[in-house]
């Protein structure tokens, strides 16, 4: 089967900028995940979607991030307005159901100037 | 607050010698609990994963983990390390009443000579 898309692969944006990075999941996959990887740390949730449902966002700076899942398919977050400590890698996964071990894409590497 | 601890940052090895990253984890109730790997440039790949049975898992290439409830350990291992072992391997916990989310530790970078 397909893995996990996700685009773009790099961005390298200046502060105070917005961007947006997009996941289209494991056709069937009812769950989606966001995580953010900063550098030499363990991914960290951000947001959890069943199908386009929000099911945990605790952890989404919500001032600033936001995310969607319309039609509980593709996915995307976005940031506005960034600030240097967002630069990381942020990783999409989905899984057939609510339980880990599921698929990861390849992230986005987001550096903020 | 649920966290994971992996006690190695770095490990250094040459080919043939065992491996064992340790992973601790704080949560009283029920876990899953997972290995993963991230070769160089690549994403991030289930090694094995334990939802309940046999403490003992056995996972792709060779390797292995043990979960010790009295512990709160979830251990990985491998008899002979090759130097394709060379890349990042993070311990995820999922606890039983969170849904699909997985806790991770920080990642233990591990270096094998040839």
């Amino acid at each position: 089967e397909a893995g996990v898309a996700q685009s773009p692969r790099y961005k390298i944006i200046e502060k105070r900028q917005s961007v947006a990075f997009w996941c289209n999941p494991i056709s069937g996959h009812a769950t989606l995940y966001w995580y953010q990887q900063i550098l030499g740390q363990g991914p960290k949730l951000l947001i959890q979607f069943q199908n386009n449902g929000v099911v945990d966002d605790s952890q989404l700076p919500k001032d600033r991030f936001s995310a969607e899942r319309l039609k509980g398919v593709d996915s995307t977050l976005k940031i506005q307005p960034a600030k240097l400590e967002d630069s990381a890698v942020y990783l999409c996964a989905s899984s057939r159901t609510g339980i880990g071990g599921y698929t990861f894409g390849s992230g986005t590497r987001l550096t903020v100037v | 607050a649920q966290s994971v601890s992996q006690h190695n940052h770095h490990v250094i090895l040459s080919e043939a010698a065992s491996l064992e990253l340790g992973c601790n984890y704080s949560y009283g109730g029920t876990v899953n609990l997972f290995w993963y790997v991230q070769y160089p440039g690549q994403h991030l790949q289930l090694l094995l994963k334990y939802f309940s049975g046999d403490p003992l898992v056995k996972g792709i290439k060779g390797f292995e983990a043990e979960f010790i409830k009295s512990k709160f350990s979830f251990n990985l291992r491998k008899p002979s390390v090759q130097w394709s072992d060379t890349a990042e391997y993070f311990c995820a916990v999922n606890a039983g009443n969170q849904g699909g989310k997985l806790i991770f530790g920080q990642g233990t970078e591990l270096s094998v000579k040839p």
